[in-house]
């Protein structure tokens, strides 16, 4: 079965400037998350949604970020303006848990690496 | 909340060596642990879990990881490493009856050396 999908692999932008990453999750998975991983860090978690509803997104920048998963498939993350300090990897992942089931693995993309000049 | 400690950041070691990977964490409440791998410009992909029951959990690929709920502990071990295990290991712990989001420590780079 085919993995978790995200573009670009790579993005340069200066500071200020905005940039959307896009994430396909595998099929028929029902949550998906953003994380995001600084160097040296481990992945935080931007943003979770179920189907296309948001069920944490605690720890997102809502000043500067925002994310969408419409129909419940794909996702985009959205930043703007961005920071210095936005440099990171940013990570996708979904997992085919539903509401009230047990615990399911998360698959993970193979990350967007954003660096802001 | 929950937080995890990787004590090490970085692991070399020669190869068919054994090799330890600390991971400890702190939650108030009951927690699934998690081991992941990160191969160099690859996603992460888990390695092992412990969800319940047996406290000594084990990969496909030799590595194991015992549950230690008195030290809240869930270090990585492996009697002999490759060359191919070098990688980025991250311990994770997700809140059990929560959100499954997944709380991750900083990592450990472990380098295996011919």
């Amino acid at each position: 079965e085919a993995g978790v999908a995200q573009s670009p692999r790579y993005k340069i932008i200066e500071k200020r400037q905005s940039v959307a990453f896009w994430c396909n999750p595998i099929s028929g998975h029902a949550t998906l998350y953003w994380y995001q991983q600084i160097l040296g860090q481990g992945p935080k978690l931007l943003i979770q949604f179920q189907n296309n509803g948001v069920v944490d997104d605690s720890q997102l920048p809502k000043d500067r970020f925002s994310a969408e998963r419409l129909k419940g498939v794909d996702s985009t993350l959205k930043i703007q303006p961005a920071k210095l300090e936005d440099s990171a990897v940013y990570l996708c992942a979904s997992s085919p848990r539903t509401s009230g089931g047990a615990l399911y693995e998360q698959f993970f993309g193979p990350g967007t690496r954003l660096t802001v000049l | 909340a929950q937080s995890v400690t990787q004590l090490d950041s970085q692991v070399p070691v020669f190869e068919e060596a054994p090799v330890e990977l600390r991971c400890n964490y702190s939650s108030s409440v009951s927690v699934y642990l998690f081991w992941y791998v990160q191969y160099p410009n690859q996603g992460l992909q888990l390695l092992l879990k412990y969800l319940s029951g047996s406290t000594l959990v084990e990969s496909i690929n030799g590595f194991e990881a015992e549950f230690n709920k008195s030290q809240t502990s869930f270090h990585l071990r492996k009697p002999s490493v490759h060359i191919s295990d070098t990688a980025e290991y991250f311990c994770a712990v997700s809140r059990q009856g929560g959100s499954e989001k997944l709380v991750f420590g900083k990592g450990t780079k472990l380098t295996v050396n011919p």
